[in-house]
C-alpha cells in the first residue's frame, strides 16, 4: 500500500476565491487521480494527473476552472479556480501503484471544501 | 456512457448477522471490478477485488461475487460487526485505467 498525504485535510473558502490542494505520495505511482465527492454522493472522477504534460479531464470538468499539475511520479496539485459554492465537496487523490498491473486505487481522506 | 450503480441506498443489519450489498453495472466492456469501504472523515478503503476472468473471489469475511451475464456486483460481509458501519462502493474499470463508482450504500449494524 501506499501513505497518501493531502493537504490541506480541509478548508473554508470565500466564493470567487482559488484553492490549491497538494498530494503527496511515498511510494512510486503510475497513475495519479483527482475525483470529486459532493456531499452524500459518491466519488466523480475530475482528471487523470499525468506527468509532465497536461491532465486528462473527464466530461464535465475543465482545465480553467480545474488545472491540475503534477511535475513529478510522486506529487500532484488540484486548483479549484474562481469557487462557488457549488464547489463545496470533498476532494480525493487516488493513485495506482508502480508495478501492480490493474491494482486497487490507493485513496487520500481527501480535502474537505466548503465555499461560503 | 458507463455507469455503476446500486439496488439498495441503505441497509441495516443485525451484528452477527451476514450483509450482502449488491450493485449493477453497465458496461459490458469493463474487466475489472472493486469494493470499497467509506469511514466518516476518511477516504474510501480497499475492501476486495475481482476481474471479468472469475466469478467468485473471497477475502477475510467478506466475498465478491461477479454474474456477468446480468452485469450484476455483490459484496457479502459475513459475521458482521459494529466496525463494518460504512458506506460501501463499487466501482468497475478497464484495464489499468480509471474506476467509475456507484452511488454507494449505507451499511448499519444493530446491536
Amino acid at each position: 500500500s501506499a501513505v497518501i498525504s493531502q493537504k490541506p485535510s480541509r478548508d473554508i473558502c470565500q466564493r470567487g476565491t482559488s484553492l490549491t490542494i497538494q498530494c503527496q505520495v511515498d511510494s512510486q505511482v503510475t497513475m495519479m487521480f483527482w475525483y470529486r465527492q459532493q456531499p452524500g454522493q459518491s466519488l466523480t472522477l475530475i482528471a487523470t494527473a499525468n506527468q509532465g504534460s497536461e491532465a486528462t479531464y473527464e466530461s464535465g470538468f475543465v482545465i480553467d476552472k480545474f488545472p491540475i499539475s503534477r511535475p513529478n511520479l510522486t506529487f500532484s496539485t488540484l486548483t479549484v479556480s474562481n469557487m462557488s459554492p457549488e464547489d463545496s465537496s470533498i476532494y480525493l487523490c487516488s493513485v495506482r501503484l508502480t508495478g501492480v498491473g490493474s491494482s486497487p486505487l490507493h485513496f487520500g481522506n481527501g480535502t474537505r471544501l466548503t465555499v461560503t | 456512457g458507463e455507469s455503476v450503480g446500486l439496488h439498495l441506498p441503505t441497509l441495516s443489519v443485525q451484528e452477527g448477522d451476514n450483509s450482502i450489498i449488491n450493485c449493477a453495472y453497465s458496461n459490458s466492456a469493463s474487466d475489472y471490478f472493486i469494493w470499497y469501504k467509506q469511514e466518516s472523515g476518511k477516504g474510501p478503503q480497499f475492501i476486495i477485488d475481482i476481474r471479468s476472468n472469475m466469478d467468485k473471489r473471497q477475502g477475510q469475511r467478506v466475498t465478491v461475487l461477479l454474474n456477468k451475464t446480468v452485469k450484476h456486483l455483490s459484496l457479502q460481509i459475513a459475521a458482521t460487526q459494529p466496525g463494518d458501519s460504512a458506506v460501501y462502493f463499487c466501482a468497475e474499470g478497464q484495464g489499468a485505467q480509471k474506476l467509475v463508482f456507484g452511488q454507494g450504500t449505507r451499511l448499519t449494524i444493530n446491536p
